[in-house]
């Protein structure tokens, strides 16, 4: 029983580069979450996404990244013309679908980790 | 907006000791509240949570109760042992809308000796 999967579990660009995270949910989940978690804080909401619809990204930097769930296949954070700043882990979540006015608990991938030389 | 203030580490305590990691939220709407635990090098494990007010969540005997009056959701154990030793993270999520997301606070690194 497969939980969320992430790769790879650590990524070293140099700056410029093109970075590519990828995330499968837990079978079942159709709702996918990005988070950031810079080196001794806490973990900042990217975006949240359902399969091929982008549900929220407020969180996302204006330039650089974008994420994706296609209908078939993983969810892809992309990060464009990487710099030292993007150096952080990033963690993937899913949950299943949303029954009015619930709140599901989301579960977490063990992340990939970013290193910008 | 939706914010989780808790309370700095690093905590360190000796094994059998008794735990308290303090977290206080501000929130608009009536939000569910959870702890996450991160084990190194690992990704977030729900330990437990609270949908509404007055909610006892426990888990691995730790428990945490959802207090509206003084938006607090501080999280105990009454003899923790090595293998708690992880950073924890108190969160909340607003059910009410349609955006999902998990607020986190910063985290709170916790260390227990033999």
């Amino acid at each position: 029983n497969a939980g969320v999967m992430q790769n790879p579990r650590h990524l070293v660009r140099r700056r410029g580069q093109e970075a590519r995270l990828r995330c499968s949910p837990m079978k079942g989940h159709s709702h996918v979450y990005w988070y950031r978690q810079l080196p001794e804080e806490g973990l900042k909401f990217m975006v949240y996404l359902q399969k091929e619809n982008i549900i929220d990204e407020s969180g996302m930097p204006k330039e650089r990244f974008s994420a994706e769930f296609p209908k078939e296949g993983p969810s892809i954070l992309r990060i464009q013309q990487v710099v030292r700043g993007d150096s952080a882990a990033y963690f993937c979540a899913s949950s299943p679908p949303k029954a009015a006015g619930s709140n599901q608990p989301q579960h977490f991938g063990d992340g990939t980790r970013l290193s910008i030389l | 907006g939706d914010s989780v203030t808790q309370m700095e580490g690093p905590v360190t305590l000796s094994e059998e000791a008794f735990l308290t990691i303090n977290c206080t939220y501000t929130a608009t709407g009536y939000p569910s509240l959870f702890w996450y635990v991160q084990y190194p090098g690992e990704g977030l494990q729900l330990l437990l949570k609270a949908t509404k007010a007055d909610d006892k969540g426990s888990n691995k005997g730790f428990e945490a109760t959802y207090r509206k009056e003084t938006t607090s959701f501080h999280l105990e154990k009454g003899s923790v042992q090595v293998s708690d030793s992880a950073v924890y993270f108190c969160a909340l999520s607003d059910p009410s809308g349609s955006a999902r997301q998990l607020t986190f606070g910063s985290g709170t690194q916790l260390t227990v000796l033999p």
